[in-house]
């Protein structure tokens, strides 16, 4: 079962900063959030992931709302190779490490 | 350091057939997870293998089925294929379990068109 929500699609100008959010409103205490893309049927690539506050890595941020029903994936100035489908997820972790996917936010960068 | 290796990365089958995937998980890693992403949709969790031991199961039939080999590869096996088995199977894997919180490494996927 998908746990979480993504628009299914966004445009962002290249050069401007990428703001995808996603709804998790059933996400438990223990759980985490990942962000994933996927450029082209590749492989998913790892961007960040959080569990109660903000983070920053070289690749984007990630803001979680305080009740943490949802969060915001910033790439911070989006260039034409960060076209891909993006994927917000929750790891469930009480059986295995269980990654569900939605379906993604397909974001296109716009010359 | 070589990343997670699948093969063969395209495959055709005709329904009725059985398949097998495999993957090598990167060096070091114990847990290896394989997820089917039919064209359009999200990957879908099949199973998760740590120490050779199944450690979670997602919804799919019992015509699939996986192992974890002692060096951590690992195979996923579909018997008596079906059209809507075609698929990109990914495998991904881990340093650990329920108390990792690493990231999860994606392999590039083996692509099974199902005629």
């Amino acid at each position: 079962d998908a746990k979480t929500t993504q628009p299914p699609s966004m445009d962002c100008a290249e050069g401007r900063a990428a703001n995808l959010p996603c709804n998790h409103s059933t996400i438990s205490g223990n759980e985490y959030v990942y962000w994933y893309r996927q450029i082209h049927s590749q492989g998913p690539q790892y961007i960040i992931h959080g569990l109660k506050n903000n983070e920053t890595n070289e690749m984007a941020s990630l803001i979680i709302t305080e009740d943490r029903k949802s969060s915001t994936l910033i790439l911070p100035h989006a260039t034409l190779r960060d076209t891909a489908v993006y994927y917000c997820i929750v790891r469930v972790t009480n059986t295995g490490n269980q990654f569900y996917f939605g379906t993604g936010t397909s974001l296109t960068v716009i010359p | 350091d070589a990343g997670v290796t699948q093969s063969p990365t395209h495959l055709i089958k005709t329904r009725g057939q059985h398949v097998t995937l495999r993957c090598s998980p990167i060096s070091g890693h114990k847990s290896v997870s394989w997820y089917q992403q039919v064209l359009g949709q999200g990957p879908q969790f099949i199973f998760q293998y740590y120490e050779k031991e199944e450690r979670g199961r997602g919804n799919f039939p019992d015509r699939f089925s996986a192992r974890q080999f002692p060096n951590y590869s690992s195979e996923l096996n579909v018997n008596a294929l079906l059209l809507g088995d075609s698929a990109l199977y990914l495998c991904a894997s881990s340093s650990g379990l329920e108390s990792w919180t690493g990231e999860l490494f994606f392999g590039e996927g083996s692509r099974l068109t199902v005629l």
